[in-house]
């Protein structure tokens, strides 16, 4: 079976710096993703990790310990546009990708 | 190039009704898959499909059936439907899996109301 966990709220300022972690236990481990979705609208892609370490993209970093089944979205500078939802998503040996239940990050000015 | 292409966006049945959302997309991916969306469930996997002809069950597949004849497409039907189903539905392809990142392209989401 597979459990991936991620808070189900947070709130952070415009301006500031917010992490969202994600746990996983899955019966096997072929890659993480994270998501963004606004409210009424389709996921679309942020970042990838298969190997241990820090991806860096622009605003968005996301990090990944496989020996920990842990993975974090580190969102810097936060804009009013980066309120959504951010899904943690783990792809199993096997070919499928299963999400976690997101979670809804509201900034405030 | 459209994309991933989902219909109908939005849709009511009656609790026994059989309806089929229609998926097609024009990238030529071989990966395409089926998931719901309900309130603090998050995104759960109902059929997925590696290529043509071939397809497998995902985590929440019991009252839906899926097939692959084509590249392109990958209906998802729904024999009698239950209010159970009501959902947001969301299509998905990608490259093959073995081409590394295998981004998701999603859907627009198809409104599935059950009474």
């Amino acid at each position: 079976g597979q459990n991936i966990d991620q808070p189900t709220e947070m709130t952070a300022t415009e301006g500031a710096i917010v992490q969202i972690n994600c746990t996983y236990q899955t019966s096997g481990f072929n890659g993480l993703f994270w998501y963004q979705q606004h409210a009424g609208e389709a996921p679309t892609f942020l970042s990838y990790n298969v190997l241990d370490g820090l991806e860096e993209k622009g605003r968005f970093s996301s990090f990944l310990s496989r020996s920990k089944g842990y993975s974090y979205l580190l969102l810097k500078e936060l804009q009013m546009k980066d309120s959504a939802s951010y899904l943690c998503a783990v792809r199993e040996v096997g070919d499928k990708l299963i999400f976690g239940t997101g979670t809804r990050l509201q900034v405030f000015p | 190039n459209a994309g991933v292409t989902q219909t109908p966006k939005f849709q009511v049945l009656k609790t026994g009704q059989s309806m089929t959302l229609q998926c097609a997309q024009d990238m030529n991916h071989e990966y395409m898959s089926w998931y719901r969306q309900d309130p603090g469930m998050g995104l759960r996997l109902i059929h997925y499909s590696v290529g043509a002809g071939i397809t497998d069950q995902g985590e929440v597949p019991n009252g839906y059936n899926v097939s692959r004849s084509t590249t392109e497409d990958f209906p998802l039907r729904l024999l009698s439907a239950a209010p159970s189903q009501t959902s947001v539905y969301f299509c998905a392809s990608s490259y093959s899996v073995a081409s590394g990142a295998n981004v998701l392209t999603f859907g627009a989401g198809s409104r599935l109301t059950v009474l």
